[in-house]
């Protein structure tokens, strides 16, 4: 069974764009959960979403946003980039009850 | 907020030795998960503790909970090239995770 997919693997942007993140989660989980990862803050959760509602947001500025469409896959968008947000960004799907994430690849964003 | 914090944050071991991380919370934790990243890979699931005084092993890893639901650790025996990676613990609350800093494992032959 295919796992996590995340396109586009790598992006690099200029400040001031804004950014689109795809997640498609393994086949049937339906909350997929965002996080940053970077070498001085860690790992900090940014989002997540079930049938199509977010349930929980981190404490991340309102640049950053997301969605979840019908089939479960999922967007986020940060716009106005800064050079801050340079990083990794890992979506982790799971099932309904479930506990355990499973991560995909990830996207990894550089802003020049 | 609630912080989690690891140590160390690194360690390098000999082949064949043992190692442990320690995972402190500033908070109560609900349930304590672990993680593996290789480097440039992402994190994989290793194991979820839940209740207090748990432990858990997985061939050569053993795993933790605290009494008091404040502390886990993972120790694993006779360390082999391929547990090179950063161990992140994360306390599972209302269907987020928060990671703790991780420690990276170097792993010299």
């Amino acid at each position: 069974k295919a796992g996590v997919t995340q396109t586009p693997r790598y992006l690099i942007k200029t400040r001031g764009q804004q950014v689109t993140l795809s997640c498609s989660p393994i086949s049937g989980h339906r909350s997929v959960s965002w996080y940053q990862q970077t070498p001085g803050q860690g790992l900090q959760f940014l989002f997540e979403y079930f049938s199509e509602t977010q349930r929980n947001k981190g404490n991340f500025p309102g640049r950053f946003s997301g969605r979840q469409f019908s089939n479960s896959r999922s967007e986020m968008n940060v716009s106005t980039l800064e050079l801050g947000d340079s990083a990794l960004y890992l979506c982790a799907s799971s099932l309904v009850g479930e506990t355990e994430a499973f991560f995909g690849q990830g996207t990894r964003l550089t802003v020049v | 907020g609630q912080q989690v914090m690891q140590i160390p944050q690194y360690q390098h071991v000999q082949e064949g030795e043992d190692f442990t991380t320690y995972c402190n919370s500033s908070t109560t934790l609900s349930n304590i998960q672990w993680y593996k990243q290789r480097p440039g890979g992402h994190p994989v699931f290793l194991i979820q503790l839940v209740k207090s005084g748990e432990v858990k092993k997985q061939k050569r890893l053993t795993f933790q909970f605290g009494e008091a639901k404040k502390n886990s650790s993972l120790h694993i025996t006779a360390t082999q090239t391929t547990d090179v990676g950063t161990y992140f613990c994360a306390d599972y609350n209302t269907d987020k995770l928060i990671f703790g800093t991780g420690t990276r494992l170097q792993v010299f032959p």
